[in-house]
């Protein structure tokens, strides 16, 4: 059983510019959730998801900020117009119903120039 | 939400040597979760502790939940170079949230 996918694994952005980052969960899993951390510091929630629907969005920026996990394909954290402080990595995990872990995936490290 | 803090931040251990890393709230917690992040890497789930006073052993890494579920410890033993990373405790509130500390990052001399 494959581990959580992400790609890329690193993005380079310049400001401005969107940034995709894609996830694809354990197979059997339904439950996405995003993490940004920044250098030295411990990871924060930004949303979770499941199949088609966003379940808590709390931690995400109101602006240029947007998840989905559609019916087929992988979930992707977009964000738009691109900031020196949106540098950071960018964590997905996933886990199965009715478990309390959750298996994250290699990152994906963001760099905006 | 449920913040945790952790102590220490920073943890230099001589290898083969004992330490121990906390993890304190100032609310009582229905869970913690430790993870372990490599350097590079990502994070993996070690442990969940669930129940007051609570102790779970995995080889070397002992884990515990407080009496009043306000905090838990991580205890490693003999200490070696594999045990190199951040250590991270986690309450999971509902809607299977985790809540990240601040971590303690260990490093192991030789």
């Amino acid at each position: 059983n494959a581990g959580v996918m992400q790609n890329p694994r690193h993005l380079v952005r310049r400001r401005g510019q969107e940034a995709r980052l894609r996830c694809s969960p354990m197979k059997g899993h339904s439950h996405v959730y995003w993490y940004r951390q920044l250098p030295e510091e411990g990871l924060k929630f930004m949303v979770y998801l499941q199949k088609e629907n966003i379940i808590d969005e709390s931690g995400m920026p109101k602006e240029r900020f947007s998840a989905e996990f559609p019916k087929e394909g992988p979930s992707i954290l977009r964000i738009q117009q691109v900031v020196r402080g949106d540098s950071a990595a960018y964590f997905c995990a996933s886990s199965p119903d009715g478990a309390y872990e959750q298996y994250f995936g290699p990152g994906t490290r963001l760099t905006v120039t | 939400g449920q913040q945790v803090m952790q102590i220490p931040q920073y943890q230099h251990v001589q290898e083969g040597e004992d330490f121990t890393t906390y993890c304190n709230s100032s609310t009582t917690l229905s869970n913690i979760q430790w993870y372990k992040q490599r350097p590079g890497g990502h994070p993996v789930f070690l442990i969940q502790l669930v129940k007051s006073g609570e102790v779970k052993k995995q080889k070397r890494l002992t884990f515990q939940f407080g009496e009043a579920k306000k905090n838990s410890s991580l205890h490693i033993t003999a200490t070696q170079t594999t045990d190199v990373g951040t250590y991270f405790c986690a309450p999971k509130a509902a809607g299977n949230k985790l809540t990240f500390g601040g971590g303690t990052r260990v490093l192991v001399k030789p």
